[in-house]
């Protein structure tokens, strides 16, 4: 299994805060991904990285930003937090090789109060 | 609409019962489909994909795809407790590197 971490697993923050998810995997994948999952929602694309400082929307990305500076690492900030960005937050990787089988980390639980 | 469509449930249904899981998509240029499964409170897995219209088979489970109603299911024979969890349905765009899922199905087996 691909190693990918995220933390924290678990956050709670007030409206209008800044916030910052980290994502770390460990198989020299080039491509990363950041998805919400709300229910009724199932799991939606908010940025995805193509390689170092490369990187594109998805979906839903307003509100969020992300930042690629190493291999391993793409972090999401939600820039002013808001209630309805109260969600799960999963992040994904996989290689060039192949399908494209996304390996997902365990997931952070974000709470906006 | 939306590229890809399913029906979230939930599904409960008891032990040994055969499942039927399914998805449709709008887009025809799709080239695979692919089945991740989510256990409570985990990030999704891989189950199985598929390439062309037809069935592929790994154990207790079966892939099916029908390209011409644009339809994709996943049967589970023999169903067990330790299959509860929710079912997605991924597709990948020609040419993107990215996956379009659908909204889950959350199955429970009941002993």
């Amino acid at each position: 299994d691909a190693g990918i971490t995220q933390s924290p697993r678990h956050k709670v923050t007030e409206t209008g805060t800044p916030v910052t998810l980290r994502c770390h995997q460990t198989e020299n994948h080039r491509y990363m991904y950041w998805y919400r999952q709300d229910p009724g929602h199932g799991l939606r694309l908010i940025h995805y990285s193509y390689g170092v400082k490369d990187t594109d929307k998805g979906e839903v990305s307003d509100g969020y930003s992300v930042s690629r500076s190493k291999t391993e690492d793409f972090l999401l900030t939600l820039e002013s937090a808001t209630s309805s960005q109260t969600s799960v937050y999963f992040c994904a990787s996989h290689g060039t090789s192949g399908i494209n089988e996304q390996f997902f980390g365990p997931g952070t639980r974000l709470t906006v109060l | 609409q939306k590229e890809v469509e399913q029906d979230p449930g939930p599904l409960s249904v008891p032990e040994g019962a055969i499942v039927s899981l399914n998805c449709t998509y709008s887009n025809s240029a799709f080239q695979y489909f692919m089945w991740y499964r989510q256990y409570s409170r985990k990030g999704p897995e891989l189950l199985m994909y598929t390439y062309s219209s037809g069935n592929k088979e790994d154990g207790r489970f079966t892939a099916q795809v029908d390209k011409s109603s644009k339809y994709i299911s996943l049967f589970i024979r023999d169903s067990q407790p330790s299959d509860s969890a929710t079912y997605l349905c991924a597709i990948p765009p020609r040419g993107a590197q990215k996956l379009v899922f659908g909204q889950g199905t959350r199955l429970t087996i009941n002993p």
